[in-house]
């Protein structure tokens, strides 16, 4: 069964601090990974997306790598602001299905 | 821009009662997507149309749920009759491309509580 598994799956840091949120799945065949941040009442934002031959993008602070091999992929942000607290998902492209599977997300929470 | 249009933002109605949500997608996108999303399972692709025509309706949840795209500036989502469970978040997100390995735009989003 196609599945996208987050971890942690909630997460409180200091500003200024880096953290690393995981995506482990499934999928297979593998066609795109992406990454969105959604905040509070909003719509979810594209942060990076990567097809199977890319194994790092970065958007700013916001660094994604992926391991087509292991089927896992990291989300690192990196000196963490206010700004950041958010909900992160992780989403899976597969390349016969042309389906689209999610992650349930990680609610991550910056204190000052 | 004003990006993808959603209304309305917050819609609270009484079991049994016909719900409609509307969607405007980004100028010159000719793909859109009607999503859930809730806290339990959450996002889930519902429906997406490619100018205009549905192409994969299989995550409807039954035929209470029926979509439309009677042109490319506008698509509705509707739900008769509407029951507590269907109480989520939905989101209409459009798309440059066809398919689902493209950018996809999401809008602000339609709370919606049925009790």
């Amino acid at each position: 069964k196609n599945q996208v598994e987050q971890s942690p799956q909630s997460l409180i840091i200091l500003e200024g601090k880096n953290c690393t949120l995981q995506c482990n799945y499934t999928v297979s065949p593998f066609s795109n990974l992406r990454w969105y941040k959604q905040d509070t009442g909003r719509g979810p934002v594209s942060l990076t997306i990567m097809t199977f031959s890319e194994n790092t993008k970065s958007n700013g602070r916001y660094t994604a790598t992926l391991d087509a091999d292991t089927k896992q992929s990291s989300l690192h942000i990196t000196a963490s602001q206010l700004s950041d607290s958010a909900s992160y998902i992780c989403v899976v492209g597969g390349r016969d299905t042309d389906k689209l599977i999610f992650g349930t997300g990680t609610r991550l929470q910056v204190f000052p | 821009d004003a990006g993808v249009i959603q209304s309305p933002r917050h819609e609270v109605t009484e079991m049994g009662q016909e719900v409609t949500l509307r969607c405007k997608p980004i100028s010159g996108h000719n793909s859109l997507f009607w999503y859930r999303q809730t806290m339990m399972r959450g996002l889930e692709l519902l429906i997406y149309f490619n100018n205009n025509v549905p192409i994969d309706d299989s995550g409807m949840p039954e035929d209470r749920f029926s979509a439309k795209m009677p042109n490319a500036s506008f698509s509705t989502l509707k739900i008769q009759p509407s029951e507590p469970r269907d109480s989520a978040v939905y989101f209409c997100a459009s798309s440059s491309q066809p398919g689902m390995g493209y950018e996809q735009y999401f809008g602000p989003g339609t709370r919606l509580t049925v009790t």
